[in-house]
C-alpha cells in the first residue's frame, strides 16, 4: 500500500484553466504539506496544514489554495494556471512532534500549463 | 528568509572511497534538521531526523551529526556503493513542528566504479 500518494502523476492543461491535485495518506499523519519544485530542482514548501491550523508559505500566489476535507487528504487547488507554475508539486506528511516529525514525500504530480 | 547551504554542490567519489558533505542552516529558531536521500524519478526518502545539538545518527554505511549552536550538519559514507549514487538533501525546521521544511539544493553524489 502506497503511504501518501498523489492523483494525478501527470497533468497538461491550457492556461486559464483551474485544476486540482489530490493528496491522499494513509500513515495516520496529523500534518500535511505540499512543495514546489521549481524549474532548478529546488523544492520549496507552500502550505503545510495541521488540524485545521493552516500556515502559508507569503510567497505562494493566492490562486493556489489546499483543502482538507479530512486528516488523511490534503488536496491543492489552482486557479487561473499560468505558464510559470508547470513544475513538479508533491505532497508529504507527518506528525507533529519533536523526533517523530519525518515527511514522508509522495510520487509527484508534474504539472504543465500551455 | 531562511537559508540552507550545501556544499559541495556535486561530488565524484570512486567506490569504495568514503565521503562526507555539509549543510549550513539557521542557528535561532531550531526545531529540527532533516536529511534526505533523493533518486531521479523517485520521491525524497527520509534518512534522518536530528533534533539535539551534539545528536549523531546511524545507518547502515551513512551517518550524519549535528552542531545547532553554529548551524551545520554532516553526512558521511563509508564505503560507498554505486547505489549511494543519488540526490543528498538537507532541510531545516524551524517553529514548532508543523513548520514546512526549507531545503538546500542538494550535494548530487556520482559514484564510479
Amino acid at each position: 500500500d502506497t503511504a501518501v500518494s498523489q492523483t494525478p502523476k501527470y497533468l497538461v492543461t491550457q492556461m486559464g484553466n483551474d485544476k486540482s491535485i489530490k493528496c491522499e495518506q494513509n500513515l495516520g499523519h496529523d500534518t500535511m504539506y505540499w512543495y514546489k519544485q521549481d524549474s532548478k530542482k529546488f523544492l520549496k514548501i507552500m502550505f503545510s496544514y495541521n488540524n485545521k491550523e493552516l500556515i502559508i508559505n507569503e510567497t505562494v500566489p493566492n490562486r493556489f489554495s489546499p483543502k482538507s476535507p479530512d486528516k488523511a487528504h490534503l488536496n491543492l487547488h489552482i486557479n487561473s494556471l499560468e505558464l510559470g507554475d508547470s513544475a513538479v508539486y508533491f505532497c508529504a506528511s507527518s506528525y507533529r512532534g519533536q523526533g517523530k516529525n519525518i515527511q514522508y514525500f509522495g510520487a509527484g504530480t508534474r504539472l504543465s500549463v500551455l | 528568509i531562511l537559508n540552507v547551504e550545501q556544499s559541495p554542490q556535486s561530488l565524484h567519489v570512486q567506490e569504495g572511497d568514503s565521503t562526507n558533505f555539509t549543510c549550513g542552516f539557521p542557528s535561532s529558531n531550531f526545531y529540527a534538521l532533516h536529511w534526505y536521500r533523493w533518486e531521479t524519478a523517485k520521491s525524497p526518502e527520509a534518512l534522518f531526523v536530528m533534533t539535539l545539538n551534539g545528536d549523531e545518527k546511524k545507518k547502515g554505511r551513512i551517518s550524519a551529526t549535528l552542531n545547532t549552536k553554529e548551524g551545520y550538519s554532516y553526512l558521511y559514507i563509508k564505503g560507498s556503493q554505486p547505489e549511494d549514487s543519488a540526490t543528498y538533501l538537507c532541510a531545516f525546521q524551524a517553529g514548532g513542528g508543523a513548520d514546512g521544511l526549507t531545503f538546500g539544493k542538494g550535494t548530487h553524489l556520482i559514484i564510479q566504479p
